[in-house]
This record gives C-alpha cells, sequence and structure tokens, in this order.
C-alpha cells in the first residue's frame, strides 16, 4: 500500500488561512468517507483533528475543516494561530481493509 | 476518560522479537465497539500503520509486516499487546497504542498512547 500523498511543508501568516492537500486513490480516499486528520506537535503523539472527513471531535477548534473532493482530502485552517505550527498527517481506510497515512505536512507559522 | 500507555523494553539487539504491551484505564477491550492498535514513527519521518485486534482477538495486519507481527488482545487484564519478530535497525521507532471505532464508532484511531522509543542496535 503507497503512503497518500501529502506537501512536504506550507506556511501562512497569523491570522490567515492555509490548507494542506491529502491525495489518494479510488481504493482509498476517493472510496470511502473515513479520512481523518492528525496534528503532532514536537515529541508529542499525535492528535485527532477531524474523522469521516469533515467531522471535528468535541473540543477541537471550529478553525478546523475537512473536505473531500474525489481521491483529494483537506484540511483548512483558519484564522492561523502560533500553537498551530506542528506536522499534519491524513489518514485512510483502504479497499484492502488497511489503514494508511500520508507523508505528512509541516506548518509553519511565520 | 480513556488513556492508554505503553510499556517494554526500550533497547533490543537485531535478530530479537519487540514484545510491548498497552494497558487501557478509563475502559474496556472488551467494548464491541472497537479494535485496539498498533502505529510506528520512525524519527523524523511519517507514521505506518502496524495493525489492530477486537475483543475476540480478530486482528489484521499491515500486509508489509504481517509475516512478522502479532498482536494480541488479554480482555482479563485489560491490555493488548505486539509482537514483532526478527528485528532490524529499520524497525527503530516510537511505537503508538491506538483506539479505533466500529460498529457506529467513528472510524477513527483516537485516542493514542504517549508513545514508547523502541531502539534496535547491536
Amino acid at each position: 500500500q503507497s503512503a497518500l500523498t501529502q506537501p512536504a511543508s506550507v506556511s501562512g501568516s497569523p491570522g490567515q488561512s492555509i490548507t494542506i492537500s491529502c491525495t489518494g486513490t479510488t481504493s482509498d480516499v476517493g472510496g470511502y468517507n473515513y479520512v481523518s486528520w492528525y496534528r503532532q506537535h514536537p515529541g508529542k503523539a499525535p492528535k485527532l483533528m477531524i474523522y469521516d472527513v469533515t467531522y471535528r471531535p468535541s473540543g477541537v477548534s471550529s478553525r478546523f475543516s475537512g473536505s473531500k473532493s474525489g481521491n483529494t482530502a483537506s484540511l483548512t485552517i483558519s484564522g492561523l494561530q502560533a500553537d498551530d505550527e506542528a506536522d499534519y498527517y491524513c489518514s485512510s481506510y483502504t479497499s484492502s481493509g488497511t489503514w494508511v497515512f500520508g507523508g505528512g505536512t509541516k506548518l509553519t507559522v511565520l | 476518560q480513556l488513556q492508554l500507555q505503553e510499556s517494554g523494553p526500550g533497547l533490543l539487539k537485531p535478530s530479537e522479537t519487540l514484545s510491548l504491551t498497552c494497558t487501557v484505564s478509563g475502559g474496556s477491550v472488551s467494548s464491541t465497539g472497537y479494535y485496539w492498535g498498533w502505529i510506528r514513527q520512525p524519527a523524523g519521518k511519517g507514521l505506518e500503520w502496524i495493525g489492530s485486534v477486537n475483543y475476540s482477538g480478530y486482528t489484521y495486519c499491515n500486509p508489509s509486516l504481517k509475516s512478522r507481527v502479532t498482536i494480541s488482545v488479554d480482555t482479563s487484564k485489560n491490555y493488548f499487546s505486539l509482537k514483532l519478530s526478527s528485528v532490524t535497525a529499520a524497525d527503530t521507532a516510537v511505537y503508538y497504542c491506538v483506539r479505533r471505532g466500529t460498529n457506529g464508532e467513528p472510524k477513527t484511531y483516537d485516542p493514542w498512547g504517549q508513545g514508547i522509543l523502541v531502539t534496535v542496535s547491536s
């Protein structure tokens, strides 16, 4: 199984919005609405930010939103804050009954 | 609040078997709505899904690791385990234990344990 494709890095200034893409195939992202997004600060465990493409867990800011079009899922963060600087990973269920992650995107808040 | 805690040796020699345990508190591995799994992350790299087990012991694993991986659950002691045989330096990583929903629960990995660093070196 191949990893989902994410940009290596994105950046934005405080208050701006950014979008991170996650591209797979019809066998994973495109075929199921089981895409999740995780945020990972250095030295910490990943934290769930979005699940089932668009849903936010309780306690996650409404500044985080998810969407999907075809084989590409996206995470949008609005009103960027310094604490948003972290690595972000997407994941998806696959037609093989397994799970696959993206390679990760480093978000820099300028 | 559900909490997961990994434990096990932090240093192994090549060809040995990695054995990790994840203790579950604030919940039960006997819950029918969840799978219990393992995800690893080499230093400076991305996340890799290893596999999962449910309360009845049904497992499914990453095909690339399947021949070396055993994941099991102990409902009497409320923990689940990972065994990875014939380790090499490529298996050096932080290993996380996680819970995933099924049967009406969100199909996502949450929560995560804090992670345990396992180093393979001679």
